[in-house]
């Protein structure tokens, strides 16, 4: 049974850019959600996905946007890189119901 | 909305020593919660987790927790920890929604010999 696993590990971007994170899912879970780590802080939830369906959404821009795909693999897009977007961006996995999440490594995005 | 407040921002303790960390919650009809650790430049590891039954929950590397609905607590703790404990704990509490987890600030164990 493989985790959950996101790419790329690291990235730096400028302000301005676009970027594509990354994140397969566990085996055999449905479900992926997003979190912001900013440094010295918790996660902040930005969305979920379940069945390819943005299933829920914090405070986030609309320039956060997602997908998932049939596999339950998803991506996460943002437009317009700020420097506050730079954090630890964490994948998680869950079975809809109990909804137990299971966290990858994190993507850290640096933006210059 | 809740909310989860970790009332202890770092806890340093000796090796072999007891260890509590402490987490508040907002109240709710019904609530479930977690423990999350996370090592340096790492993801997040689920603990353990509280969804109904008793409220004295056992994880994983020997910690454990107790869920106080009156006092709207969920307190982590270890009988003597380890070196290899040092880390960022992270409570949270699942959303009424059902989907996000609401995350407290964090608590940074440093086990020291």
């Amino acid at each position: 049974e493989t985790g959950v696993t996101q790419s790329p590990t690291h990235l730096i971007k400028t302000r301005g850019q676009q970027v594509t994170l990354r994140c397969s899912s566990q085996s055999g879970h449905n479900t992926v959600s997003w979190y912001q780590q900013a440094l010295g802080q918790g996660p902040q939830f930005i969305f979920q996905y379940y069945r390819e369906e943005e299933n829920g959404r914090g405070n986030f821009p609309p320039r956060f946007s997602g997908l998932q795909f049939p596999n339950y693999s998803s991506e996460l897009n943002v437009n317009a890189l700020e420097l506050d977007d730079s954090a630890l961006y964490l994948c998680a996995s869950s079975l809809s119901g109990p909804n137990i999440q299971y966290f990858g490594a994190g993507t850290r995005l640096s933006v210059l | 909305a809740q909310s989860v407040t970790q009332l202890d921002s770092q806890v340093p303790v000796f090796e072999e020593a007891p260890v509590e960390l402490r987490c508040n919650y907002s109240s709710s009809v019904s609530v479930y919660l977690f423990w999350y650790v996370q090592y340096p430049n790492q993801g997040l590891q689920l603990l353990l987790k509280y969804l109904s039954g008793s409220t004295l929950v056992k994880g994983i590397n020997g910690f454990e927790a107790e869920f106080n609905k009156s006092q709207t607590s969920f307190h982590l703790r270890k009988p003597s920890v380890h070196i290899s404990d040092t880390a960022e704990y992270f409570c949270a509490v699942r959303d009424q929604a059902g989907t996000a987890l609401i995350f407290g600030k964090g608590t940074t164990l440093s086990v020291s010999s």
